[in-house]
C-alpha cells in the first residue's frame, strides 16, 4: 500500500498570503488529522476530518482552516499568513474507527512565511 | 487537560545496548492510547508501538517495548540491542477520547536519541 503522501514537500510565502496544502491517506483510510511542528510550540493538533466531517478541533485561529474530499483527501488552508505559521505542517491518516487506530503520517510540507 | 511529560532532551547509547526513553502522562480519563513515534532527520514521524489503558499486559513490537506503569502513569519505551539508525527524535503521544471518537493527538516534547558506536 502507498503510504499518505503530502504536496507541495516545501512551500515559500511572504506574510498576508494564503496556503493550501494537500494531504492523500493511505487507501481505505477515512480519517484525515493535521498537526503543526515548531522548535518553539512543538506538536500541536489542528484538526481531524472523517468522512468529510470535521470530527476534532484544536486550538488554533479561524485562519487555519480544512475539508476532506469523498475520497478521503483532504486540504488545510492557512489565511493571511504570519512568520509564526513557518513550521512542518504533517498530515496523518488512520482507518478512522475504534481501537487502536494508530495513525500513519505523510512526510510533511515544510512551510516558511518571510 | 491531558499532558505528557518527557524529561529527557537528549540521550546517548552505545550500538548493541538497550535503552529506555521516560515518558509520563497526565490524564483524568479511564480509557486512552498511548503512542511511541519516531522522527529521523527527514521529519516523517514513523509509528512505534501502541498501548492501550485497558491491556494488561505490556506492548512489544520487535525490538520495541513498552514499560507500562498504569498506577504510576508512565509508558517508558525501551529499545532493545541499538542501531545506528535509531539515532531520532522519539515523540510519545495520548489519544484524547472524545464523545465523536477520534484521533487528537497530545505529543510530548520528544527525547532526541544518539547511537553511537
Amino acid at each position: 500500500k502507498a503510504g499518505v503522501t503530502q504536496t507541495p514537500r516545501y512551500l515559500i510565502k511572504t506574510r498576508g498570503q494564503q496556503v493550501t496544502l494537500s494531504c492523500s491517506p493511505i487507501s481505505g483510510h477515512r480519517s484525515v488529522s493535521w498537526y503543526q511542528q515548531t522548535p518553539g510550540q512543538g506538536l500541536q493538533f489542528l484538526f481531524e476530518y472523517f468522512s468529510e466531517t470535521q470530527r476534532n478541533k484544536g486550538n488554533f485561529p479561524g485562519r487555519f482552516s480544512g475539508r476532506q474530499f469523498s475520497n478521503s483527501r483532504s486540504e488545510m488552508n492557512v489565511s493571511t499568513l504570519e512568520l509564526g505559521d513557518s513550521a512542518l505542517y504533517l498530515c496523518a491518516s488512520s482507518p478512522g474507527g475504534a481501537g487502536r487506530n494508530e495513525q500513519f503520517f505523510g512526510p510533511g510540507t515544510r512551510l516558511t512565511v518571510l | 487537560a491531558q499532558k505528557i511529560t518527557q524529561t529527557q532532551p537528549g540521550m546517548f547509547v552505545q550500538e548493541k545496548e538497550a535503552v529506555t526513553l521516560d515518558c509520563t502522562y497526565d490524564t483524568s480519563d479511564q480509557s486512552y492510547g498511548l503512542f511511541w513515534y519516531k522522527q529521523p532527520s527527514s521529519g516523517e514521524m514513523i509509528f512505534l508501538i501502541y498501548q492501550g489503558s485497558y491491556d494488561e499486559q505490556n506492548a512489544t513490537e520487535g525490538r520495541y517495548s513498552l514499560n507500562f506503569q498504569k498506577a504510576r502513569k508512565s509508558a517508558n519505551l525501551v529499545i532493545s540491542a541499538s542501531q545506528l539508525g535509531d539515532s531520532a527524535m522519539y515523540f510519545c503521544a495520548m489519544r484524547e477520547p472524545s464523545t465523536g471518537g477520534g484521533n487528537k493527538l497530545t505529543f510530548g516534547t520528544g527525547t532526541q536519541l544518539k547511537v553511537e558506536l
